[in-house]
């Protein structure tokens, strides 16, 4: 186990609803990514976490948003649902931040998310 | 545009044989790339990483080699076993903060 935490396990929304998920990183860590894995795929970047600000996105409408806590847990807000987000959301913390850095990645076991 | 290529069919071997799944990108320069395992409804875990002035890194069974002239990465699982039966992804980074994962290779070992 990897001490990343996600929650809920899984969720079911309707088109046009707004989800809330969450992440606690592993003790230590100040970065967190979210992912979007549809099935049969690989993870998809959505965005970056680092000390509370968001430093990098991936090709994400502004739909999807998140935050970053003080104690580095964060939250992946995605307003009015639709059909393809049906997915599974990973997040993944670590410990580096910048170019340099090899930051190795500890996911969480995922939120799976269906939107009817 | 950029890309990261793995083979989409599965692969099955016999059990106590050699995997070699592969992992080829285009339109990158990365420093360094990560192999990942994945199983069913679970987050990928990581497993390796390679440098790009590394020829070869291992741990255990495991083996990855990274040319980066042919911009490939080949990952070797060497008497596999039918607990190695996942999901192996590979990623780079395609970007400051940004990471960029293949689509994986399905592996399932034959006991």
């Amino acid at each position: 186990e990897t001490g990343v935490t996600q929650s809920p396990t899984h969720l079911i929304k309707t088109r046009g609803q707004q989800v809330t998920l969450r992440c606690s990183s592993q003790s230590g860590h100040n970065t967190v990514s979210w992912y979007q894995q549809a099935l049969g795929q690989g993870p998809q970047f959505i965005f970056q976490y680092y000390r509370e600000e968001e430093n990098g996105r991936g090709n994400f409408p502004p739909r999807f948003s998140g935050l970053q806590f003080p104690n580095y847990s964060s939250e992946l807000n995605v307003n009015a649902l639709e059909l393809d987000d049906s997915a599974l959301y990973l997040c993944a913390s670590s410990t580096g931040q910048g170019a340099l850095g090899t930051d190795t990645q500890y996911f969480g076991p995922g939120t799976r998310l269906t939107v009817l | 545009s950029q890309k990261i290529e793995q083979n989409s069919e599965a692969l099955n071997i016999q059990e106590g044989k050699t995997a070699t799944l592969t992992c080829n990108y285009t339109n990158y320069s990365p420093a360094y790339l990560q192999w990942y395992r994945q199983d069913p409804g679970r987050g990928p875990v990581f497993l390796l990483l390679i440098r790009e002035n590394e020829k070869e890194k291992r741990k255990e069974r495991l083996k990855v080699t990274f040319d980066t002239t042919l911009k490939q990465s080949l990952f070797h699982i060497t008497a596999s076993q039918p607990a190695d039966s996942a999901t192996y992804l590979c990623a780079l980074r395609g970007g400051t903060y940004k990471y960029i994962f293949g689509t994986g290779t399905r592996l399932k070992v034959l006991a």
